[in-house]
């Protein structure tokens, strides 16, 4: 499968544990999207990466979100302490490239849900 | 105001109609458009790219107006398989998509 790969498609945690969500790009892509859907809301973006670095953190919480994509591996979200209000969908995506008009490319998502 | 507005719908329409959806959006330096289609919120998947010529795929046309910051799908012949919700995307430059809330097609037999 050369699509966008996610994992683990569903996730359940305890308030309070740590949450780890992975994603690998499409094959050739080098640039990683996270965007989250709360129940009954639109997709919201969080963070934006390339290998080994963060370009846009933005739309990330300032507090208990992390994100990494590192030389190797996939791109990991880390969400620590975890509260009700993290039970989501989150969803990655990828491009080529950054040139104006570039698609993404959305993997299935992880589906979060907090105890 | 949010960024990019759609209608939610739903819009019920039957087999074989047309359907337009409308789209505008707030930031008038927006580079690139998008519609995207979401099935029962599974992940979103590309439909089509939008570009200020206006440009069609199939039974699918998008077009763009810049001046008003709206943007159009319209769906031909409609198909029980068109049955989802379509977001209207903007990219801001910077590679952040913007979604609009989704507008709901439900085609019936």
């Amino acid at each position: 499968n050369a699509g966008v790969m996610q994992n683990p498609r569903h996730l359940v945690r305890r308030r309070g544990q740590e949450a780890r969500l992975r994603c690998s790009p499409m094959k050739g892509h080098s640039h990683v999207y996270w965007y989250r859907q709360l129940p009954e809301e639109g997709l919201k973006f969080m963070v934006y990466l390339q290998k080994e670095n963060i370009i846009d953190e933005s739309g990330m919480p300032k507090e208990r979100f992390s994100a990494e994509f590192p030389k190797e591996g996939p791109s990991i979200l880390r969400i620590q302490q975890v509260v009700r209000g993290d039970s989501a969908a989150y969803f990655c995506a990828s491009s080529a490239d950054s040139n104006r008009g570039q698609p993404q490319h959305f993997g299935d998502g992880t589906r979060l849900s907090i105890l | 105001r949010k960024e990019v507005e759609q209608d939610p719908g739903p819009f019920n329409v039957p087999e074989g109609a047309t359907v337009a959806f409308n789209c505008t959006y707030s930031n008038s330096a927006s580079q690139s458009f998008f519609w995207y289609r979401q099935d029962c919120r599974k992940e979103p998947k590309l439909l089509m790219s939008v570009y200020s010529s206006g440009n069609e795929d199939g039974r699918f046309t998008a077009q763009l107006n810049r001046a008003s910051q709206y943007i159009s799908l319209l769906i031909r012949d409609s198909k029980l398989s068109d049955s989802a919700t379509y977001l209207c995307v903007v990219d801001n430059a910077g590679n952040m998509l913007t979604f609009g809330g989704g507008t709901r097609l439900m085609v019936k037999p």
